[in-house]
């Protein structure tokens, strides 16, 4: 069990660009979820995907933001013509199935540390 | 709805000496409580959590945590401080019942001094 792991760590990239980033959960995990953390605040919940399925998307994700996990491991998360308060770090986490042991916890990658200038 | 106040920003306190950091929550429905701790440039590690049982709970490494329903409260203890534990703790909570949405409260930076 590596954990969850997130790439790349750090993104710069200027306004207006499109960037994407990709989390690799747990390998047993079938919940997938992403969060935003800006400076000074606790992460926000932006989507939640079971197995392939994205079941719950935030108001926080605006149509600019798609995020996929289309074989139900992996997952994308991509902003479109990036804005300057989309700088934030990006946390992936994953969880066991229902019915497994731990199955009400997150485990939480390192994170991906957008800024956009 | 649920939410998570966790009202001091930041929490000075000096080496070897005990500290807590308090945490309320507010839902309609019972709730799952949970402890993260944050390193500068890291992401989030699960200190401890609170999901049935005894009301104390403890981390491996000296913390701990008592859930209080009557005052909807998860306050955080450690009898003696370390350098090492200077970080960021956010407080969360999740709906025992529906999907996985965690809330976090707005984090809690200890800083030890030595």
């Amino acid at each position: 069990d590596t954990g969850v792991s997130q790439n790349p760590r750090h993104k710069i990239t200027k306004r207006g660009q499109n960037v994407t980033f990709r989390c690799d959960p747990i390998s047993e995990h079938n919940r997938l979820y992403w969060y935003r953390q800006t400076l000074g605040q606790g992460p926000e919940f932006l989507t939640y995907f079971q197995n392939e399925a994205q079941l719950e998307k935030s108001r926080l994700l605006s149509d600019r933001f798609s995020a996929e996990r289309p074989k139900g491991s992996f997952s994308t998360l991509e902003i479109q013509r990036t804005e300057q308060g989309d700088s934030a770090m990006y946390l992936c986490a994953s969880s066991p199935r229902r019915g497994q042991k731990t199955t009400d916890t997150q485990y939480f990658g390192p994170g991906t540390r957008l800024t956009v200038l | 709805a649920q939410s998570v106040t966790q009202l001091d920003s930041q929490v000075p306190v000096f080496e070897e000496a005990p500290v807590e950091l308090r945490c309320n929550y507010s839902s309609s429905v019972s709730v799952y409580l949970f402890w993260y701790v944050q390193y500068p440039n890291q992401g989030l590690q699960l200190l401890l959590k609170y999901l049935s049982g005894s009301t104390l709970v403890e981390s491996i490494n000296g913390f701990e945590a008592e859930f209080n329903k009557s005052q909807t409260s998860f306050h955080l203890r450690k009898p003696s401080v370390h350098i090492s534990d200077t970080a960021e703790y956010f407080c969360a909570v999740l709906n025992s019942g529906g999907y996985q949405k965690v809330t976090f409260g707005t984090g809690t930076k200890l800083q030890v001094i030595p």
